[in-house]
């Protein structure tokens, strides 16, 4: 069965410091998306982004951080100075299309982010 | 504001037993999650409905749209079924998922 893949399964960074987490999709997916989960919380979205552009964003999502396809295959979150309370599990997901019915929703298995 | 409910919040089961997760929501929706969360903490998708009911193995999943209500049940339940289930939904506007909190399910030999 198709995978979400991310890498790595956990980074430990120093405060201020930038940190990418990556993401390969679905290859035949178009939409994209970040979560994330601090420690003992709920599940929060980020961002989503198709066709090359964020489509939507939480209030989370302010301008330390920023996605990217590089290369078509790849999905990236850039945090660029990471703060203690960054310090949280991000998932990355991916669909087949935005409202249907088999659009197969999948999540990956999630980066784990500690900022020291 | 797109509130997402889980009932119970822990529940500890002998092995064997039948199970049910409650989930409630209070906007309409277009699909609705169901996730496992094991302690390492990544995520396995179980099930997305919009409506009925959906069965995998021992794992059933019922939707009432109009009661805006969800249940995950676990038939005869085994010690490898302890762990977070989650319960995600997706408003009639917008793309992203609304989660709750969980339900941390403890199955003991």
């Amino acid at each position: 069965e198709p995978e979400v893949t991310q890498t790595p399964s956990h980074q430990v960074t120093q405060m201020g410091q930038e940190v990418i987490l990556r993401c390969v999709p679905i290859s035949n997916h178009l939409y994209f998306y970040w979560y994330r989960q601090i420690l003992g919380q709920k599940v929060e979205f980020l961002v989503s982004f198709y066709n090359n552009e964020i489509s939507e964003k939480s209030e989370i999502f302010d301008d330390q951080f920023s996605v990217e396809r590089p290369d078509g295959s790849n999905f990236t979150l850039k945090i660029r100075s990471t703060k203690l309370e960054d310090s949280a599990m991000y998932f990355c997901a991916s669909s087949e299309e935005r409202r249907g019915p088999n659009y197969g929703y999948t999540f990956g298995s999630g980066t784990r982010l500690t900022v020291v | 504001k797109n509130e997402v409910e889980q009932s119970p919040q822990n529940l500890t089961a002998q092995e064997g037993e039948f199970i049910t997760i409650n989930c409630s929501y209070s906007v309409g929706i277009s699909a609705l999650h169901w996730l496992q969360q094991h302690p390492g903490g990544g995520i396995v998708s179980l099930f997305m409905l919009s409506s009925g009911k959906k069965k995998h193995g021992r794992l059933i999943a019922t939707i009432n749209i109009q009661e805006k209500h969800s249940s995950l049940h676990i038939t005869a339940s085994h010690p490898r079924d302890s762990a977070v289930y989650i319960c995600a939904v997706r408003p009639n506007t917008g793309n992203q998922f609304y989660f709750g909190t969980g339900t941390s399910l403890t199955v003991i030999p």
